[in-house]
């Protein structure tokens, strides 16, 4: 069965720095990965996504990095603005099915 | 921008007592999903259709829970009895077929119902 973990339960960044957050999984075969954030009372809200064939996958300020050999996924915000501050969810993905890690609080600092 | 509706937005019930939410997915979208998010913890899937019909129902507590999607667009879950570890957000997500195609099958949720079971 499909794990993914998140370890770190909340970063404090500094605003304009690079907030990193990191995601590790057991298994990655023909899959994929998402990262997902999540203001208070909202829903989450897809950021950006990885295949498990690919390394790097990149959109603005948000970057994706897949170690393959670790098994870890982390997502790259550069530079970190206020507006980051939410919790984030890595998640795995195998056909139509989504298993979520338990999320990271994210905090910029003005 | 196409959203995925949800009701109520914020439900407090007692023990005991039934509760329901409704899901309205993003149109054309086949595939919904019901989540439940405990304080802490990451979006847990309690159950997906595709179109009307029930494709992972596993992790859905059935002899409390249930849910339908009658014509294979809106959906309703019910929590009958709701019991205090009930209490946490309900997510409704959608997909259509072509993301998943794609290769990566991206989920858009709606804002959640929050429930608080006393």
């Amino acid at each position: 069965d499909q794990q993914v973990k998140q370890n770190s339960p909340s970063l404090s960044v500094q605003e304009g720095r690079i907030s990193i957050l990191n995601c590790d999984y057991t298994n990655s075969m023909f899959d994929y990965f998402l990262w997902y954030k999540k203001y208070p009372a909202e829903g989450p809200t897809f950021l950006i996504s990885i295949s498990s064939i690919k390394d790097k996958n990149e959109d603005g300020r948000f970057t994706v990095f897949l170690n393959k050999s670790a098994k870890h996924l982390s997502l790259h915000i550069v530079p970190s603005q206020p507006g980051d501050s939410a919790v984030y969810f890595c998640a795995h993905g195998r056909y139509e099915k989504l298993t979520f890690g338990t999320g990271t609080r994210l905090t910029i600092i003005p | 921008e196409a959203e995925v509706a949800q009701s109520p937005r914020y439900k407090i019930t007692e023990k005991s007592q039934a509760v329901a939410f409704w899901c309205d997915p993003i149109s054309g979208h086949a595939t919904l999903y019901w989540y439940r998010q405990i304080l802490g913890q990451g979006p847990e899937l309690l159950v997906q259709f595709q179109d009307e019909s029930v494709v992972d129902d596993s992790q859905l507590p059935k002899d409390r829970f249930s849910a339908e999607r009658l014509k294979g667009v809106d959906s309703t879950l019910k929590i009958q009895p709701a019991e205090l570890g009930d209490s946490a957000m309900y997510l409704c997500a959608s997909s259509s077929r072509e993301t998943v195609l794609s290769g990566a099958n991206v989920l858009t949720f709606g804002a959640g119902s929050r429930l608080t079971v006393l």
